[in-house]
């Protein structure tokens, strides 16, 4: 069955520095994966995608993430952080949306 | 840019209660989803619905559970007699077509009390 980890509860960083959000998942075949992102009360939004090809890609806000097949993982990186990343951050996989299956989330809090 | 709506943005309703949460999806959108998600846990499943029925339901879906499209614009969620686990973030999406992103909601937080 597939599953996604998301080993980071809360992860703290200071606003400039990089980032970087770990995502792992467990699939029977290649999946789709996803990161979402929460702000406080408000809705999912997604980040950006992989379906398939160039396995860096690029996404909103200056986000972007690594698929790595060897490692089946998925990380979420931003090179310099600004204080209103500070939010909920939710790894997601699946081939459909029907089997879409979300991490448990990381909190990132920026410090000034 | 078309957006899904949900209302209300937050319901408290007393244990045993019936709640309805309520989603506008997107006009022209086929395929609805409800999720949820209970404070600091991951988002879950809940059920899939297509041409009128349930395409998919996941096990938390049990028969205090409904969803129903009573207008072709509105897609609710029915709770029948509420318990305290109920209490969450429940988030409706929709896709135009089955290989689309979720558009999602911004939600609705039910209080059980």
């Amino acid at each position: 069955a597939q599953s996604v980890t998301q080993p980071d509860i809360h992860i703290t960083v200071s606003e400039g520095a990089s980032l970087e959000l770990r995502c792992n998942y467990s699939y029977g075949a290649t999946p789709y994966l996803f990161w979402y992102v929460q702000s406080p009360g408000q809705g999912l939004q997604l980040l950006l995608k992989y379906f398939s090809g160039d396995t860096l890609v690029q996404g909103i806000k200056g986000f972007e993430a690594e698929f790595k097949r060897s490692q089946s993982s998925f990380n979420l990186r931003k090179p310099s952080v600004h204080w209103s990343d500070a939010a909920e951050y939710f790894c997601a996989v699946g081939r459909n949306n029907n089997d879409m299956r979300f991490g448990a989330g990381t909190r990132l809090t920026v410090k000034p | 840019e078309p957006e899904v709506t949900q209302t209300p943005s937050h319901q408290v309703t007393q244990m045993g209660q019936e709640v309805i949460l309520r989603c506008v999806p997107i006009s022209n959108h086929l395929y609805f989803y409800w999720y949820r998600q209970i404070l600091g846990q991951k988002v879950e499943f809940l059920v899939s619905f297509y041409n009128n029925e349930i395409s998919e339901k996941s096990e938390i879906f049990d028969d205090q559970f409904s969803v129903e499209r009573p207008d072709g614009s509105n897609f609710t969620l029915k709770i029948r007699s509420t318990k305290l686990e109920d209490s969450a973030m429940y988030f409706c999406a929709s896709l135009k077509q089955e290989s689309d992103i979720y558009t999602f909601g911004s939600g609705t937080r039910l209080t059980v009390v």
